[in-house]
């Protein structure tokens, strides 16, 4: 009963690095997600995907970049890293994303840029 | 005005008491809403959806929603120190969700 698995962890990245965070899920769904969340804030969509090879920008995309070439990963690409993406991140899936389908979050990957 | 607005905590009860946790939401054409909880630390878990007005119970826990108003709360009975987490209202439309910031529940023995 895996779920959502997104790795790493954790991660401390220097000022222009880049980096990939990995998001994987074994219950077919379809449609993932990608979210941040600041200290004190509500979740915020950066992109999701409704399908293998379709993916579209959420509220805060800048910055980011996804692919989605299997059902199953969604990895989040960051480029040039800056301090204001220090966050933490989480991954989503739900079944169809229907209009009552509940999305499912892995455990989140902690991030600072340094 | 932000999409999805919940009531700012912290909110302390003690337990065997009632929490009661409000949100309110701008998009009238809303389809759907959900409260999360997330202990510190962890990722967002699934507690409460509802879908139509009126009220939905599962076990300790009550959604109430109510369109016309665009209000929807959570209430948690019988709170117990287990019960202490952010818990975060989620109002869907299409396949995206929008998240209140969240509002923290302490409850105290």
């Amino acid at each position: 009963n895996a779920g959502v698995t997104q790795t790493p962890k954790f991660r401390i990245l220097k000022i222009g690095q880049s980096m990939t965070l990995q998001c994987t899920q074994d219950m077919n769904h379809n449609y993932m997600y990608w979210y941040r969340q600041d200290p004190g804030m509500g979740l915020k969509l950066i992109y999701y995907s409704v399908g293998a090879g379709i993916t579209d920008k959420g509220e805060v995309p800048n910055g980011y970049n996804v692919s989605r070439s299997t059902t199953e990963d969604f990895p989040l690409r960051l480029e040039l890293a800056a301090p204001s993406q220090t966050s933490v991140y989480f991954c989503a899936s739900s079944y169809t994303g229907g209009v009552n389908q509940p999305q499912h979050f892995g455990d989140g990957t902690r991030l600072s840029i340094l | 005005q932000k999409e999805v607005e919940q009531n700012s905590g912290p909110l302390s009860v003690p337990e065997g008491a009632i929490a009661s946790l409000n949100c309110t939401y701008s998009d009238r054409v809303s389809q759907s809403f959900f409260w999360y909880r997330q202990y510190s630390g962890k990722s967002p878990e699934l507690i409460m959806s509802i879908y139509s007005n009126g009220d939905k119970e599962d076990g300790r826990f009550t959604a109430q929603l109510n369109k016309a108003s665009q209000y929807v709360s959570l209430l948690i009975r019988d709170s117990q120190p287990s019960d202490s987490a952010t818990y975060l209202c989620a109002v869907g439309r299409d396949y995206k969700l929008s998240f209140g910031a969240g509002t923290t529940v302490t409850v105290r023995a």
